[in-house]
């Protein structure tokens, strides 16, 4: 069964760095075929995709955060990792992790629960 | 690529028929649009993918149409567990956005 479960500090001064970690159970990170994401959805509820990495390691960002965002992955710990520089107040979000299949599907199939990231002083 | 859903809020009763909307501001590539279930504390479900594929566990009395710019999700019957918030999605051009969402509520 297919599980992911984001994990990270709940709270982020302003211009700091937002650092999350999403494992995996039930699938491996470098199983062929997906793209691992990171979807955000801020209080007001609305929802926004920031990037995903590939099974093969390739990463691809949503443009309008090309210079603040950054995923990596850990083949060993079978995790992936959003970083998000210099936050402000409207990066406070419930923070996803969601797979994609790049055939068939395509759409967000499994997310994690979420978790709340507040960026206050 | 924006998507519009409409209406913001919807107030049925169980047993009557939903009809959600969603329009994009251009066509959707490929009529790569999905629809998502959202209950409170709980991360969106798929629903449906490619605009009107069911995806595993979907109810038969959901279901979604449309081609183009112009989309629909209609649950033929509501049931309890279907009150919920609704969001569309493209996945055909990036960046990937979603709608603003729909809210199912008991009237």
């Amino acid at each position: 069964q297919v599980q992911l479960q984001e994990s990270g500090p709940g709270l982020v001064k302003p211009s700091q760095t937002l650092s999350l970690t999403c494992s995996l159970s039930g699938v491996s990170i470098d199983t062929f075929g997906y793209y691992w994401n990171w979807v955000r959805q801020f209080p007001g509820k609305g929802l926004e995709w920031l990037g995903y990495i590939h099974h093969s390691g390739s990463t691809y960002y949503n443009p309008f955060f090309t210079t603040r965002v950054s995923i990596s992955r850990d083949k060993s710990k079978n995790q992936f990792s959003l970083s998000l520089t210099s936050v402000t107040a409207a990066d406070t979000a419930v923070y996803y992790c969601a797979r994609t299949m790049t055939t068939v599907i395509k759409a967000f199939d499994y997310w994690g629960r979420g978790t709340l990231v507040t960026v206050s002083s | 690529i924006v998507l519009a859903q409409s209406p913001d809020t919807l107030s049925l009763s169980p047993g009557e028929r939903a009809t959600l909307s969603c329009r994009a501001s251009h066509n959707v590539n490929s009529n790569y649009l999905a629809w998502y279930q959202q209950k409170p504390g709980q991360a969106p479900r798929l629903l449906i993918f490619g605009a009107s594929s069911r995806a595993t566990g979907t109810p038969d009395r959901v279901s979604g149409s449309g081609s183009g710019a112009d989309f629909t999700l209609t649950i033929s019957r509501l049931e309890p567990e279907d009150f919920a918030v609704y969001y569309c999605q493209q996945y055909g051009s990036s960046p990937w956005t979603f709608g603003q969402g729909t809210k199912v509520e008991i009237k």
